[in-house]
């Protein structure tokens, strides 16, 4: 059964500072992995989508990597910023003939001015 | 750029009453999803949805849970006889091609149940 793991579980950090989000999960055979962001109360935006085929994804100040083999993803966040305060999640979409998300448990983040 | 819009925004209701959470995905897409979040965990999935059946659901998705697809634009999930614990974030999502393919979710709908 895959499980989805993130680490830190909360990250404070001062304004401009960069930073890296962790992502783990147990079963390797993925289709893809995609990183979200939720504002508190909100939905959530999806970031950056990762193909099994795939080792980085870039959009602006974000650059997320992912290592099937070891079962590990990373979301850099450059030059932070304040607005940048939220809850990063990642959720893996597993192979097979399902078509469902498996979501970690987030990484909320506060960037202070 | 195209969004998944769901109704109502929050919704409170008594316990045993049906509640019924609707969806408008984006008009290209043909997979369609409702993941819940209970406050303080992880997001889970419900259910999916291809072709007007259910193509998987968890063990999450019992007999007082049903969707449907009643035209062309709507996506619904009801709750038959609501419990306490049903009081979750809903998210509805929809994804173009399904497999391989990113998905986008709505806003949510903030379900409480007293």
């Amino acid at each position: 059964k895959q499980e989805v793991t993130q680490i830190p579980a909360a990250l404070s950090v001062p304004e401009g500072e960069n930073l890296v989000l962790n992502c783990s999960f147990t079963d390797s055979a993925i289709y893809n992995l995609q990183w979200f962001r939720q504002d508190p109360g909100k939905g959530l935006t999806s970031l950056l989508l990762i193909q099994s085929s795939q080792r980085e994804q870039t959009s602006g100040r974000l650059n997320a990597s992912l290592d099937k083999s070891s079962g590990r993803s990373t979301l850099y966040i450059a030059a932070s910023q304040p607005g940048d305060s939220a809850t990063y999640l990642c959720a893996v979409h597993g192979s097979g003939n399902t078509g469902k998300l498996i979501f970690g448990q987030g990484t909320t983040l506060q960037v202070k001015p | 750029e195209p969004e998944v819009t769901q109704t109502p925004s929050h919704q409170v209701t008594q316990m045993g009453q049906e509640v019924i959470l609707r969806c408008v995905p984006i008009s290209n897409h043909l997979y369609f999803y409702w993941y819940r979040q209970i406050l303080g965990q992880k997001v889970e999935f419900l259910v999916s949805f291809y072709n007007n059946e259910i193509s998987e659901k968890s063990e999450i998705f019992d007999d007082q849970f049903s969707v449907e697809r009643p035209d062309g634009s709507n996506f619904t999930l009801k709750i038959r006889s609501t419990k306490l614990e049903d009081s979750a974030m809903y998210f509805c999502a929809s994804s173009e091609r399904g497999f391989g393919d990113g998905y986008t979710f709505g806003s949510g709908t903030r379900l409480t149940v007293v």
